[in-house]
């Protein structure tokens, strides 16, 4: 079956302007994660979705960062008024269930800032 | 305590070479150690993992050290192959809680290796 998949793949945009990524993630997937790569890093967390629960939003490093999910499915992570710190790569995550079960990662998103 | 710290930053080895990569961590409550294979311009990849109940896994080529004592693992790479080089990273979680899965990663390494 299709794995995780982001869109853009790609995306310029100007310093204020508000971007919005998206996610699907791989069917029947409850767990859906955001991570952050900048360029040279690891992987930071953002943020956590299962099934109807609260997300976890503690890694989400500002107000101006958010993220929806739509039951099981799409997920979007918005970032407003964007900044030139926030030119990394996004990439999202699902699995089968929470916990220490295998991520299945997305090529990501990579967000230029200028 | 949440970190994973991961060395070296990177590596070159010839062909058939064994490259090894450590992580270290603090925290005692991780329970869940992957490996994720990572190529330019696509997502990582799970290579292998381990929970702190063996000292060692192997799949492939591929083998996890593991030593509780010490809050250390590793990864080494047997008879690599150039198709090897990419990004390797070490992470870390814990099940249950209110952490959910979600991975401490480290650092990375940039494997080469050379033909």
């Amino acid at each position: 079956g299709a794995g995780v998949s982001q869109s853009p793949s790609n995306k310029v945009t100007e310093k204020g302007k508000d971007v919005e990524l998206r996610c699907d993630p791989i069917s029947g997937h409850t767990a859906l994660y955001w991570y952050r790569q900048r360029l040279g890093q690891g992987l930071e967390f953002l943020i956590y979705f299962q099934g109807n629960s609260a997300p976890d939003k503690s890694g989400l490093p500002s107000d101006r960062f958010s993220a929806e999910r739509t039951g099981e499915s799409v997920s979007t992570l918005t970032i407003q008024r964007t900044q030139q710190e926030d030119s990394a790569v996004y990439l999202c995550a699902s699995s089968f269930r929470t916990g220490t079960h295998e991520q299945y990662f997305g090529p990501g998103t990579r967000l230029t800032v200028t | 305590q949440q970190q994973v710290k991961q060395s070296p930053q990177s590596l070159i080895v010839q062909k058939g070479g064994i490259p090894i990569i450590n992580c270290a961590y603090e925290n005692t409550a991780f329970d869940y150690f992957p490996w994720y294979q990572q190529f330019p311009g696509k997502g990582p990849a799970l290579l292998i993992a381990i929970r702190p109940d063996v000292s060692e896994k192997k799949e492939g080529r591929f083998t996890i050290s593991f030593n509780k004592s010490a809050k250390q693992f590793s990864l080494h790479i047997m008879d690599s192959q150039p198709g090897d080089s990419a990004t390797y990273f070490c992470a870390a979680s814990m099940d249950g809680g209110t952490s959910y899965g979600k991975l401490t990663f480290g650092q990375g390494t940039i494997l080469t290796v050379h033909p």
